[in-house]
């Protein structure tokens, strides 16, 4: 049973350009949730996609978009990078029971903003 | 104040000693807390979740949860080299978003 699985693992970009990561969830799960973890803190929740919709967001700019697809894979798109966006891009899945849900991360995603 | 603190450590433990990890949180309405393992350069693993007050035991991990404190800790027994990791405490305040700590680095010494 496959876990969480993202790609790329690392990623270089220059200021101003603009970047895809990806996500497949977990088998059975169907909610997907995105995290950005800047070195030495705790992930910040960005937003969480459930039935191809944004669900929820966190405290971040319109730059940073995303998307839900059917077989419930996902993609974060973050435009018109700065260097502080250079992070560790993390990908949760989740599936809610009963008003519970517990997510389950993959390996991430490095970005570097140069 | 920060939604979710905990202190950053290092916590320093010899090998075989019990390492207590505590966390505290605002929201009173947090309805389930987690805790995860993060290695060094790795992403986030979850270890326990727990949802009611009390204790919760997993192998050399508990997990106690005091609600009307505020309060969360996990405790590692009989800890081993390879448990030296941060470990982020991280709670969902019936929202879809759980909410993290900055933290704590925990070091076993052998």
């Amino acid at each position: 049973d496959a876990g969480v699985t993202q790609s790329p693992t690392h990623l270089i970009k220059t200021r101003g350009q603009q970047v895809t990561l990806r996500c497949s969830p977990k088998s059975g799960h169907d909610t997907v949730s995105w995290y950005q973890q800047a070195l030495g803190q705790g992930p910040q929740f960005i937003f969480q996609y459930y039935e191809e919709e944004e669900r929820q967001r966190g405290n971040f700019p319109d730059r940073f978009s995303g998307h839900q697809f059917p077989n419930y894979s996902s993609e974060l798109n973050v435009n018109a990078l700065l260097l502080g966006d250079s992070a560790l891009y993390l990908c949760a899945s989740s599936f809610r029971t009963g008003g519970l849900e517990t997510q389950y991360f993959g390996p991430g995603t490095r970005l570097l903003v140069l | 104040q920060k939604e979710v603190e905990q202190n950053s450590g290092p916590l320093s433990v010899p090998e075989g000693a019990i390492a207590s990890l505590n966390c505290t949180y605002s929201d009173r309405g947090s309805q389930s807390f987690f805790w995860y393992r993060q290695y060094s350069g790795k992403s986030p693993e979850l270890i326990m979740f727990i949802y009611s007050n009390g204790d919760k035991e997993d192998g050399r991990f508990t997990a106690q949860l005091n609600k009307a404190s505020q309060y969360v800790s996990l405790l590692i027994r009989d800890s081993q080299p390879s448990d030296s990791a941060t470990y982020l405490c991280a709670v969902n305040a019936g929202t879809y978003k759980y909410i993290f700590g900055t933290g704590t680095r925990l070091k076993v010494l052998a």
